[in-house]
Protein backbone atom coordinates (compact mmCIF):
# COMPACT_ATOMS: atom_id res chain seq x y z
CA UNK A 1 0.00 0.00 0.00
CA UNK A 2 1.08 3.57 -0.88
CA UNK A 3 2.28 5.48 2.43
CA UNK A 4 1.59 9.01 3.33
CA UNK A 5 3.62 11.11 5.41
CA UNK A 6 2.17 14.06 7.82
CA UNK A 7 3.09 15.88 10.86
CA UNK A 8 2.00 15.01 14.08
CA UNK A 9 0.71 18.30 14.97
CA UNK A 10 0.20 21.78 13.89
CA UNK A 11 -1.37 24.88 15.39
CA UNK A 12 -2.71 27.53 13.85
CA UNK A 13 -4.80 30.92 14.66
CA UNK A 14 -8.53 31.45 14.81
CA UNK A 15 -10.01 32.79 11.22
CA UNK A 16 -6.93 32.41 9.35
CA UNK A 17 -5.98 30.08 6.75
CA UNK A 18 -4.87 26.60 7.60
CA UNK A 19 -2.34 24.68 5.35
CA UNK A 20 -2.16 20.69 5.88
CA UNK A 21 0.19 19.21 4.20
CA UNK A 22 0.56 15.64 3.37
CA UNK A 23 3.40 13.67 1.30
CA UNK A 24 2.96 10.90 -0.50
CA UNK A 25 6.38 10.05 -2.49
CA UNK A 26 5.27 6.52 -4.02
CA UNK A 27 1.84 7.04 -5.27
CA UNK A 28 0.56 5.28 -8.12
CA UNK A 29 -1.74 6.15 -11.10
CA UNK A 30 -4.77 4.37 -9.84
CA UNK A 31 -4.34 6.11 -6.03
CA UNK A 32 -6.78 8.88 -5.11
CA UNK A 33 -5.95 11.45 -2.33
CA UNK A 34 -8.45 11.47 0.38
CA UNK A 35 -8.56 13.60 3.48
CA UNK A 36 -10.59 13.04 6.13
CA UNK A 37 -10.99 14.12 10.18
CA UNK A 38 -12.00 13.52 13.26
CA UNK A 39 -13.16 15.49 15.98
CA UNK A 40 -13.15 15.21 19.39
CA UNK A 41 -14.82 11.79 20.91
CA UNK A 42 -16.61 12.02 16.68
CA UNK A 43 -16.14 9.53 14.24
CA UNK A 44 -13.99 10.18 11.18
CA UNK A 45 -15.66 12.40 8.67
CA UNK A 46 -15.35 12.84 5.09
CA UNK A 47 -13.57 16.48 4.22
CA UNK A 48 -12.87 16.00 0.21
CA UNK A 49 -10.96 14.11 -2.57
CA UNK A 50 -9.25 14.04 -5.68
CA UNK A 51 -7.01 12.39 -7.91
CA UNK A 52 -4.82 15.42 -10.37
CA UNK A 53 -6.88 18.47 -10.22
CA UNK A 54 -7.60 20.81 -7.59
CA UNK A 55 -10.42 20.29 -5.51
CA UNK A 56 -12.72 22.86 -3.72
CA UNK A 57 -15.88 21.80 -2.04
CA UNK A 58 -17.69 23.42 0.97
CA UNK A 59 -15.62 22.24 3.80
CA UNK A 60 -12.20 23.07 1.99
CA UNK A 61 -9.96 22.87 -0.61
CA UNK A 62 -7.66 20.32 -1.92
CA UNK A 63 -3.95 21.13 -3.71
CA UNK A 64 -2.31 18.39 -5.59
CA UNK A 65 1.16 18.91 -6.64
CA UNK A 66 1.90 18.12 -10.41
CA UNK A 67 3.80 15.40 -9.78
CA UNK A 68 1.22 13.92 -7.35
CA UNK A 69 3.77 13.12 -4.52
CA UNK A 70 2.29 15.68 -2.54
CA UNK A 71 -0.81 17.69 -1.50
CA UNK A 72 -2.30 20.20 1.04
CA UNK A 73 -5.53 20.45 2.59
CA UNK A 74 -6.81 23.95 2.95
CA UNK A 75 -9.00 25.23 5.48
CA UNK A 76 -9.96 28.70 3.98
CA UNK A 77 -10.50 30.38 7.78
CA UNK A 78 -10.12 28.62 10.87
CA UNK A 79 -12.71 28.47 13.71
CA UNK A 80 -12.29 26.27 17.13
CA UNK A 81 -14.62 23.62 15.48
CA UNK A 82 -11.70 23.01 12.89
CA UNK A 83 -9.54 21.31 15.97
CA UNK A 84 -9.42 17.92 15.11
CA UNK A 85 -6.88 15.11 13.84
CA UNK A 86 -6.77 15.28 9.83
CA UNK A 87 -6.05 12.14 7.74
CA UNK A 88 -4.59 12.00 4.28
CA UNK A 89 -4.92 9.07 2.94
CA UNK A 90 -4.66 7.14 -0.49
CA UNK A 91 -6.86 4.48 -1.96
CA UNK A 92 -7.02 3.11 -5.69
CA UNK A 93 -9.86 3.25 -7.61
CA UNK A 94 -9.15 -0.51 -8.63
CA UNK A 95 -9.62 -3.58 -6.63
CA UNK A 96 -11.59 -3.67 -2.86
CA UNK A 97 -9.01 -1.06 -0.92
CA UNK A 98 -10.34 -0.14 2.47
CA UNK A 99 -9.82 3.30 4.29
CA UNK A 100 -6.94 2.76 6.64
CA UNK A 101 -6.09 5.50 8.68
CA UNK A 102 -2.10 6.30 9.62
CA UNK A 103 -1.54 8.83 12.30
CA UNK A 104 -2.82 11.79 10.96
CA UNK A 105 -1.94 15.65 11.78
CA UNK A 106 -3.44 17.00 15.53
CA UNK A 107 -4.74 20.79 14.20
CA UNK A 108 -4.81 22.60 17.41
CA UNK A 109 -6.49 25.97 16.81
CA UNK A 110 -5.94 29.18 19.08
CA UNK A 111 -8.58 31.35 19.72
CA UNK B 1 -31.40 13.00 8.18
CA UNK B 2 -29.61 10.23 6.99
CA UNK B 3 -27.19 8.40 9.24
CA UNK B 4 -25.22 5.54 10.57
CA UNK B 5 -26.48 4.83 14.47
CA UNK B 6 -24.33 3.22 17.15
CA UNK B 7 -25.77 2.33 20.03
CA UNK B 8 -25.14 1.98 22.71
CA UNK B 9 -22.83 5.13 22.95
CA UNK B 10 -20.84 3.97 26.30
CA UNK B 11 -20.64 0.03 26.79
CA UNK B 12 -19.00 -1.25 29.89
CA UNK B 13 -18.70 -5.36 30.36
CA UNK B 14 -16.97 -7.77 32.30
CA UNK B 15 -13.40 -9.34 31.32
CA UNK B 16 -14.67 -12.65 29.37
CA UNK B 17 -18.08 -11.68 29.09
CA UNK B 18 -19.82 -11.80 25.75
CA UNK B 19 -20.91 -8.38 24.45
CA UNK B 20 -22.50 -6.82 21.12
CA UNK B 21 -22.40 -3.64 19.91
CA UNK B 22 -25.11 -2.96 16.69
CA UNK B 23 -24.92 -0.34 14.41
CA UNK B 24 -27.73 0.88 11.81
CA UNK B 25 -27.94 3.00 9.17
CA UNK B 26 -30.27 4.76 6.82
CA UNK B 27 -28.41 5.05 3.48
CA UNK B 28 -29.00 2.32 2.09
CA UNK B 29 -24.79 1.82 1.32
CA UNK B 30 -23.56 -1.78 0.16
CA UNK B 31 -20.92 -2.01 2.48
CA UNK B 32 -20.47 -1.41 6.34
CA UNK B 33 -17.17 -1.57 7.84
CA UNK B 34 -16.31 -2.15 12.16
CA UNK B 35 -12.86 -0.72 12.77
CA UNK B 36 -11.77 -0.47 16.57
CA UNK B 37 -9.81 2.77 17.85
CA UNK B 38 -7.57 2.43 20.43
CA UNK B 39 -6.68 5.46 23.01
CA UNK B 40 -4.44 8.03 21.00
CA UNK B 41 -4.13 5.46 17.88
CA UNK B 42 -5.85 5.99 14.46
CA UNK B 43 -8.86 3.46 13.83
CA UNK B 44 -7.99 -0.02 12.98
CA UNK B 45 -10.35 -1.76 10.78
CA UNK B 46 -11.35 -5.25 11.94
CA UNK B 47 -13.92 -6.53 8.89
CA UNK B 48 -16.14 -5.62 6.78
CA UNK B 49 -19.32 -6.85 4.76
CA UNK B 50 -20.35 -6.21 1.05
CA UNK B 51 -23.89 -6.71 1.20
CA UNK B 52 -23.71 -10.46 2.91
CA UNK B 53 -20.30 -11.24 1.23
CA UNK B 54 -17.99 -10.76 4.98
CA UNK B 55 -14.47 -9.82 4.54
CA UNK B 56 -11.78 -10.67 7.87
CA UNK B 57 -8.90 -8.37 7.94
CA UNK B 58 -5.79 -10.91 8.30
CA UNK B 59 -4.79 -9.71 11.73
CA UNK B 60 -8.24 -9.47 13.55
CA UNK B 61 -8.37 -11.78 16.41
CA UNK B 62 -10.96 -14.52 16.12
CA UNK B 63 -12.49 -13.46 19.60
CA UNK B 64 -14.21 -10.63 16.96
CA UNK B 65 -17.14 -11.59 15.15
CA UNK B 66 -19.76 -9.92 12.66
CA UNK B 67 -23.49 -10.65 11.75
CA UNK B 68 -25.51 -8.23 8.96
CA UNK B 69 -28.63 -9.78 8.97
CA UNK B 70 -29.84 -7.09 6.35
CA UNK B 71 -28.96 -4.18 4.34
CA UNK B 72 -29.62 -1.69 7.20
CA UNK B 73 -28.14 -3.27 10.29
CA UNK B 74 -24.74 -5.14 11.35
CA UNK B 75 -23.49 -5.70 14.95
CA UNK B 76 -20.16 -6.49 16.46
CA UNK B 77 -19.85 -9.46 19.11
CA UNK B 78 -16.66 -9.98 20.97
CA UNK B 79 -17.56 -13.57 22.38
CA UNK B 80 -14.72 -13.33 25.40
CA UNK B 81 -13.83 -9.82 25.73
CA UNK B 82 -10.18 -8.79 27.22
CA UNK B 83 -9.18 -5.73 28.94
CA UNK B 84 -7.08 -5.13 25.62
CA UNK B 85 -10.14 -4.85 23.85
CA UNK B 86 -11.27 -1.46 25.74
CA UNK B 87 -11.21 0.98 22.59
CA UNK B 88 -13.94 3.20 20.67
CA UNK B 89 -15.67 0.96 18.16
CA UNK B 90 -16.93 2.69 15.04
CA UNK B 91 -19.06 1.48 12.26
CA UNK B 92 -18.59 3.58 9.03
CA UNK B 93 -20.83 2.69 5.61
CA UNK B 94 -19.95 3.15 2.09
CA UNK B 95 -22.06 3.46 -1.15
CA UNK B 96 -19.69 0.53 -2.98
CA UNK B 97 -15.96 0.19 -3.18
CA UNK B 98 -15.60 2.65 -6.55
CA UNK B 99 -15.98 5.97 -7.35
CA UNK B 100 -19.61 6.59 -9.18
CA UNK B 101 -21.02 8.35 -7.10
CA UNK B 102 -18.54 8.67 -4.41
CA UNK B 103 -19.25 10.62 -1.19
CA UNK B 104 -16.57 8.75 0.99
CA UNK B 105 -16.78 6.75 4.02
CA UNK B 106 -19.75 8.10 6.52
CA UNK B 107 -19.09 7.13 10.35
CA UNK B 108 -20.49 6.55 13.44
CA UNK B 109 -20.40 8.43 16.60
CA UNK B 110 -18.84 5.17 17.94
CA UNK B 111 -19.07 2.73 20.75
CA UNK B 112 -16.69 3.33 23.76
CA UNK B 113 -15.79 -0.11 25.27
CA UNK B 114 -14.44 -0.70 28.54
CA UNK B 115 -13.25 -3.98 30.01
CA UNK B 116 -13.36 -4.45 33.84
Amino acid sequence: DAKTTQPNSMESNEEEPVHLPCNHSTISGTDYIHWYRQLPSQGPEYVIHGLTSNVNNRMASLAIAEDRKSSTLILHRATLRDAAVYYCILLSNFGNEKLTFGTGTRLTIIP
Amino acid sequence: DAMVIQNPRYQVTQFGKPVTLSCSQTLNHNVMYWYQQKSSQAPKLLFHYYDKDFNNEADTPDNFQSRRPNTSFCFLDIRSPGLGDTAMYLCATSRDHGYIDYYGYTFGSGTRLTVV
